[in-house]
């Protein structure tokens, strides 16, 4: 069973950092890219980052190009978003999203999520 | 960046109805790239569709997706109480410039 759990969310005054961690298990780690999505309250859904199976080939959005950091370490099934220079607007559940494409380059769509975890950026 | 719109914003129907829910692209889509997700209240989003009309795993025959271009549907046929949630478009065409529709909110009426 494929499980997908997210940790690390809380409250960070802006400017602030944060580090997003998520546990993966059930299928083969590094034939699968993993990435973050997330929703503001009451908003919709906005990918955030992707790193593919290998680590090679890393992708952000615009909104948190140069201040977010995606990495995995496959010794222990975990994906990694370190949040820098938060903004009031980057509060939202971080989900962690499991890629559908077998050793994608790039993101595509997700067929397993985590339950989510919550970072509030206010003063 | 390729837009997606959804609409309406929100649908309100009755059990037992028929739903049918829009996605329309601000340039063409091929249809492999184009899924839809379900998510409902303090839930994460589920896939529903893949492929602008496959049913993911375990998706009730009752959800059918269609279309093609810039125009796609989803609708949702005798709809059962555990149905009423949103629902989001997502296209990866443009990938790594992925994006999300707005969503669909299908209510009890």
């Amino acid at each position: 069973e494929v499980q997908v759990l997210e940790s690390g969310g809380g409250v960070v005054q802006p400017g602030g950092s944060l580090r997003l961690s998520c546990a993966a298990s059930g299928f083969t780690f590094t034939n699968f890219g993993m990435s973050w999505v997330r929703q503001a309250p009451g908003k919709g859904l906005e990918w955030v980052s992707f790193i593919s199976g290998s680590g090679a080939s890393t992708y952000y959005a615009d909104s948190v190009k140069g201040r977010f950091a995606i990495s995995r370490d496959s010794s222990k099934n975990t994906v990694h978003l370190q949040l820098n220079s938060l903004r009031v607007e980057d509060t939202a559940r971080y989900y962690c999203a499991k890629d559908w494409v077998l050793q994608g380059a790039r993101p595509y769509y997700f067929d397993y999520w985590g339950q989510g975890t919550l970072v509030t950026v206010s003063s | 960046e390729i837009v997606l719109t959804q609409s309406p914003g929100t649908l309100s129907l009755s059990p037992g109805e028929s739903a049918t829910l829009s996605c329309r692209a601000s340039q063409s889509v091929d249809s492999n790239y184009l899924v839809w997700y379900q998510q409902k209240s303090g839930q994460a989003p589920r896939l529903l569709i893949y492929g602008a009309s496959t049913r993911a795993t375990g998706i009730p025959d009752r959800f059918s997706g269609s279309g093609s271009g810039t125009d796609f549907t989803l609708t949702i046929s005798r709809l059962e109480p555990e149905d009423f949630a949103v629902y989001y478009c997502q296209q990866s065409v443009d990938s790594p410039r992925t994006t999300f529709g707005q969503g669909t909110k299908v209510e009890i009426k």
